[in-house]
């Protein structure tokens, strides 16, 4: 267990819709990082969230956006949800140094959607 | 696109035996991580590596990384049954303020009893 959590477990949307989904923090963390791993792929990064700014993105449209919250929880939204978004949304906290520098991440459990 | 390359992608292998799993990345890292995931569910985070170490050991696990070749390997030694899992290298690199982890395909390791 790395007390990482995250809600809900599944979740089933249809094309077009938005979706949220929640991540808490290990306790005395206070970077939060969002992957998206497809059936069969490894996890790939979506952004970073240190301080309650976005400190880093990757590869990925606009309409993934997020939040992080005073007590380092956060929020992953996507709108116009599209089929190929179908997949395990993982969370991950870290403590990170004043220059943003960490190391091991740790992953909550996940969120299963499927676009329907 | 991911950076790391896991090999094999599937490796079937009976109790006792040992399990080896290679991962070959492309740029400059900072640190080199290893998780494991079972059955689609969160990733568990095994050993890091420096990017200035050649060989770290936690209990079964033996991690070794060659920057010059841009490799790392990890070997499970005496396989259980419970180590039945994917298998995933993950390159940390820091910059513009930030760790980004990349990670590979995965390696997806079964061990019969």
């Amino acid at each position: 267990e790395t007390g990482v959590t995250q809600s809900p477990t599944h979740l089933i949307k249809t094309r077009g819709q938005q979706v949220t989904l929640r991540c808490s923090s290990q306790s005395g963390h206070n970077t939060v990082s969002w992957y998206q791993q497809a059936l069969g792929q490894g996890p790939q990064f979506i952004f970073q969230y240190y301080r309650e700014e976005e400190n880093g993105r990757g590869n990925f449209p606009p309409r993934f956006s997020g939040l992080q919250f005073p007590n380092y929880s956060s929020e992953l939204n996507v709108n116009a949800l599209e089929l190929d978004d179908s997949a395990l949304y993982l969370c991950a906290s870290s403590l990170a140094s004043r220059s943003g520098y960490t190391d091991t991440q740790y992953f909550g459990p996940g969120t299963r959607l499927t676009v329907l | 696109s991911q950076q790391g390359e896991e090999d094999p992608q599937a490796l079937s292998i009976q109790e006792g035996e040992n399990a080896t799993m290679n991962c070959s990345y492309k740029t400059s890292i900072n640190n080199l991580q290893w998780y494991r995931q079972n059955s689609g569910r969160g990733l568990v985070h095994l050993i890091l590596i420096r990017s200035n170490e050649r060989e770290k050991h936690s209990g079964r696990l033996r991690v070794t990384l060659d920057t010059s070749k841009k490799s790392s390997s990890l070997l499970i030694t005496a396989s259980r049954a419970a180590d039945t899992a994917s298998y995933f290298c993950a390159t940390a690199s820091f910059s513009g303020g930030y760790n980004k982890l990349i990670f590979g395909a995965g390696t997806r390791l079964a061990v019969h009893p």
